[in-house]
């Protein structure tokens, strides 16, 4: 299996402007969950899914946040419009079993 | 919001030497976790733990489960620079959340 696959790796964008950060669970697991990871706060679970629905969204900051998982294999985290207190690490994870979580290698996200 | 802390928060290490990272709350926790993440990478789980008391050994790598569930130990014995990373732990509350500690990042020099 080749893991949970994110992309981009890398995103460097100005402030203002719209962010999508895509993510590909592994094939099977129900659950997935956005986490933003930086040196002040460490991870912070953001939403999480299971069978595609979201469950609980209490962690997204604010409006400028939104994720959608149209489908099992597929998720998006999107940040419109985008602040530089948003840079930061994110990541996606996948799980079959709520808890243990498989992530994927992040998208770290630079906004000037 | 439930905190788990870590302690100690950065640990520098020469190659050979053992340690122990620790990881508090003032919370019971279901079962607990523990993750390593290496530079550009994800977080890797390598062990959970459930029962207060618990002891498991990976290797080199013993955690341990406080017999109260609130706390939880990592003791590397001889480390290598391959130990190098952050050390999170994670523990799941009352209400099935899994919450992620404070992080304590490890570096062993050769």
């Amino acid at each position: 299996d080749a893991g949970v696959i994110q992309s981009p790796r890398h995103e460097v964008t100005e402030m203002g402007q719209e962010v999508t950060l895509r993510c590909k669970p592994i094939s099977g697991h129900d659950y997935l969950f956005w986490y933003r990871q930086t040196m002040m706060r460490g991870l912070e679970l953001l939403i999480y899914f299971n069978n595609n629905v979201p469950i609980d969204d209490s962690g997204m900051p604010e409006d400028r946040f939104s994720a959608k998982m149209p489908n099992a294999s597929f998720s998006t985290l999107k940040i419109q419009p985008s602040e530089p207190r948003d840079s930061a690490v994110y990541f996606c994870a996948s799980t079959p079993s709520r808890h243990t979580q498989y992530f994927g290698p992040g998208t770290r996200l630079t906004v000037l | 919001t439930q905190l788990l802390e870590q302690s100690p928060q950065f640990l520098s290490i020469q190659e050979g030497e053992n340690l122990t990272v620790y990881c508090n709350s003032s919370s019971v926790f279901s079962s607990l976790q523990w993750y390593r993440q290496e530079p550009g990478e994800g977080p890797v789980l390598l062990v959970t733990v459930v029962t207060g008391g618990e002891v498991k050994k990976l290797k080199r790598l013993t955690f341990q489960f406080g017999d109260a569930r609130k706390d939880s130990s990592l003791h590397i014995t001889a480390a290598q620079p391959g130990d190098t990373g952050l050390y999170l732990c994670a523990g799941v509350d009352d209400t099935d959340k899994l919450i992620f500690g404070t992080g304590t990042r490890l570096q062993v020099f050769p």
